[in-house]
């Protein structure tokens, strides 16, 4: 079985520029995950989805950062603009419906903003 | 306070040993409890997960959880090299996790 895919793993970019991130996650899992990790830290969860709709978005900065997951497949998170202080992995997860407990992780995208 | 503490480490240990690491969470209405395994610049893996209290084996790995001091435990037996990594722990109040900040674990040959 396929695990969660993400796309790009590194990305370096200027301070003030836009990015986007990609996840594929696995088969049959309707909820969908996208946390970020400062090194040093715990993945902080930044949204959730459950098919292509929002359960929570509480951490998420929202003047800046944006999401979505129109087929209740595949995901799309985006900044616009970075800030220094976005340098983080963003990671992807993916659980079935009523199984937070049971997350699984894709390879995450190395951010850098200069 | 925080909702889940751990001790961050470094942890070195020779293999072989017996690895103990340790958390902490504030609220007892959390069901599950859950640990994994992020090994440098890769996405964090599922070792195992517990329902409330008690003991669940897997292998060398034992989680254990006593919800009435809200402390939860992985241990570790015959710890091998390849054991080398970040461990975090999770805690899940049903809809969501929240994560530990984890503790490095070092497994010297």
């Amino acid at each position: 079985e396929a695990g969660v895919a993400q796309s790009p793993r590194y990305k370096i970019i200027e301070k003030r520029q836009s990015v986007a991130f990609w996840c594929n996650p696995i088969s049959g899992h309707a909820t969908l995950y996208w946390y970020q990790q400062i090194l040093g830290q715990g993945p902080k969860l930044l949204i959730q989805f459950q098919n292509n709709g929002v359960v929570d978005d509480s951490q998420l900065p929202k003047d800046r950062f944006s999401a979505e997951r129109l087929k209740g497949v595949d995901s799309t998170l985006k900044i616009q603009p970075a800030k220094l202080e976005d340098s983080a992995v963003y990671l992807c997860a993916s659980s079935l419906v009523g199984a937070p407990y049971e997350q699984y992780f894709g390879p995450g995208t190395r951010l850098t903003v200069t | 306070q925080k909702e889940v503490e751990q001790d961050p480490g470094p942890l070195s240990v020779p293999e072989g040993a017996i690895v103990s690491l340790n958390c902490t969470y504030s609220n007892s209405a959390f069901q599950y409890f859950m640990w994994y395994r992020q090994y440098s610049r890769k996405g964090p893996e599922l070792l195992m997960y517990t329902y409330s209290s008690g003991n669940k084996e897997d292998g060398r790995f034992t989680a254990q959880v006593d919800k009435s001091s809200k402390y939860i435990s992985l241990f570790i037996r015959d710890s091998q090299p390849s054991d080398s990594a970040t461990y975090l722990c999770a805690i899940s109040p049903y809809d969501k996790v929240i994560f530990g900040p984890g503790t490095s674990l070092s497994v010297i040959p």
